[in-house]
């Protein structure tokens, strides 16, 4: 039963567009929301996060939005860089548990065309 | 400033041998994680520590056992090596429990 789910398996965008990552989520427990990023051979690093008190939280070129009614959160790339091709994870956890595990789905690979 | 080191970056097994797989970190983190990727899949918890001496299972925690001694170290154990343990195994640490620092991973392969 997959609670964190990125549908798209891979996204491919031009150099200087707008890359939109979207997930969604079944557990209406989760209340905290975050973005990782993950290079090859590489560990995954932590981009951005949002509460669920927030429907919008900015860092820079990268926005996540939230749509607690929709279950779905999605991450917005502005303006998309070759560097940003990575594996994209959206994760999500119950802010308020007293273990703080994250839940994560399956990974979107972004490709970003110079 | 190393982070979260994990050793080795590779290995073989065989079925049947036993290994472990080395974690620490140097941030005073109170959280530790052990994880495992499979291909095209996304990272299922193994493991867990919210402190020295305590430990939990995760979601996939059979075939696997862990100690936490230390703040730093969080030893993942495989006893009796198996083909559905070929992965990609992260360790994490975090301060809160969320924003979560990763290691570079192992990749282990058992034959």
């Amino acid at each position: 039963d997959q609670q964190v789910k990125q549908n798209s398996p891979s996204l491919s965008v031009q150099e200087g567009r707008i890359s939109i990552l979207n997930c969604d989520y079944t557990n209406s427990m989760f209340d905290y929301f975050l973005w990782y990023k993950k290079y090859p051979a590489e560990g995954p690093t932590f981009l951005i996060s949002i509460s669920s008190i927030k429907d919008k939280n900015e860092d820079g070129r990268f926005t996540v939005f939230l749509n607690k009614s929709a279950k779905h959160l999605s991450l917005h790339i502005v303006p998309s860089q070759p560097g940003d091709s990575a594996v994209y994870f959206c994760a999500a956890s119950v802010l308020t548990g007293a273990n703080s595990k994250l839940t994560f789905g399956k990974g979107i690979t972004l490709s970003v065309r110079p | 400033n190393a982070g979260v080191t994990q050793t080795p970056k590779f290995r073989i097994l065989k079925i049947g041998q036993s290994m472990t797989l080395q974690c620490t970190q140097d941030m005073n983190h109170n959280y530790m994680y052990w994880y495992r990727q499979d291909p095209g899949m996304g990272l299922k918890l193994i493991y867990y520590s919210v402190g020295a001496g305590i430990t939990d299972k995760g979601e996939v925690p059979n075939g696997y056992n862990v100690s936490r001694s230390t703040t730093e170290d969080f030893p993942l154990r495989l006893e009796l090596a198996a083909p559905s343990q070929t992965s990609v195994y992260f360790c994490a640490s975090s301060l809160q429990g969320w924003e979560q620092h990763f290691g570079d991973g192992t990749r282990l392969s058992i034959l």
